[in-house]
């Protein structure tokens, strides 16, 4: 089944940086195409970015691209999101999750950023 | 990018309705189209994938078709658990997408 732990969210002034962290368990990681998906206050959600299972390739939703930098640990099972340049259309709840290149499961319970 | 639209944006029904709801996308997208399920305060959870696929663990009285740019999502027995918002997702081309999902309220 699986089970994601994001950590990392607060609140942060415009123009700063912050770095999220996903570690995973229960599941093959390495072997793992991963994501990031965002749900703003009282709406839907947005993809952000995804990794696939090397790090070799990565791909952005246009609104981070340049600002935000998505990154893998194999060894260490975990997942990053580097986030500079915040802007307040960035808050949001930022859910780990995984790909199986059909549909996103598991989910993590998300982590709250404040910009 | 593609562009998923859901209908209706909510709907009130009762316990033992049999619900319907709708995603259409701006483009062809296959069968590369996802359901979830997201309770207030909880992250979502995967129901369909493939377009009709039951994920695993998932009851059958959910169930989805459809390919190319219409898809439905169907609830043949509503249950009390069941009220929350649904969501659709392709995973056919870049940016992934979502829909802006339909809520479900108790009659």
């Amino acid at each position: 089944e699986g089970q994601l732990v994001e950590s990392g969210g607060a609140l942060v002034q415009p123009g700063g940086s912050l770095r999220l962290s996903c570690t995973a368990s229960g599941f093959s990681f390495s072997s793992s195409l991963m994501d990031w998906v965002r749900q703003a206050p009282g709406k839907g959600l947005e993809w952000v970015a995804n990794i696939k299972e090397d790090g070799t390739e990565k791909h952005y939703v246009g609104s981070v691209e340049g600002r935000f930098t998505i990154s893998r640990d194999n060894a260490r099972r975990s997942l990053y999101l580097q986030m500079d340049s915040l802007r307040a259309e960035d808050t949001a709840v930022y859910y780990c999750t995984r790909s199986n290149y059909r549909g996103f499961d598991p989910w993590g319970q998300g982590t709250l950023v404040t910009v | 990018a593609i562009q998923l639209t859901q209908s209706p944006s909510s709907l009130s029904a009762s316990v033992g309705d049999r619900v319907t709801f709708t995603c259409r996308s701006s483009r062809d997208i296959s069968t590369l189209l996802a359901w979830y399920q997201q309770e207030p305060g909880k992250p979502p959870k995967l129901l369909i994938y493939d377009a009709s696929s039951l994920q695993s663990g998932v009851p059958s009285r959910f169930s989805g078709s459809g390919s190319g740019t219409d898809f439905t999502l169907t609830i043949s027995s509503l249950q009390p658990q069941d009220f929350a918002t649904y969501y659709c997702q392709q995973s056919y081309d870049y940016p992934l997408t979502f829909g802006g999902g339909t809520k479900v309220e108790i009659k």
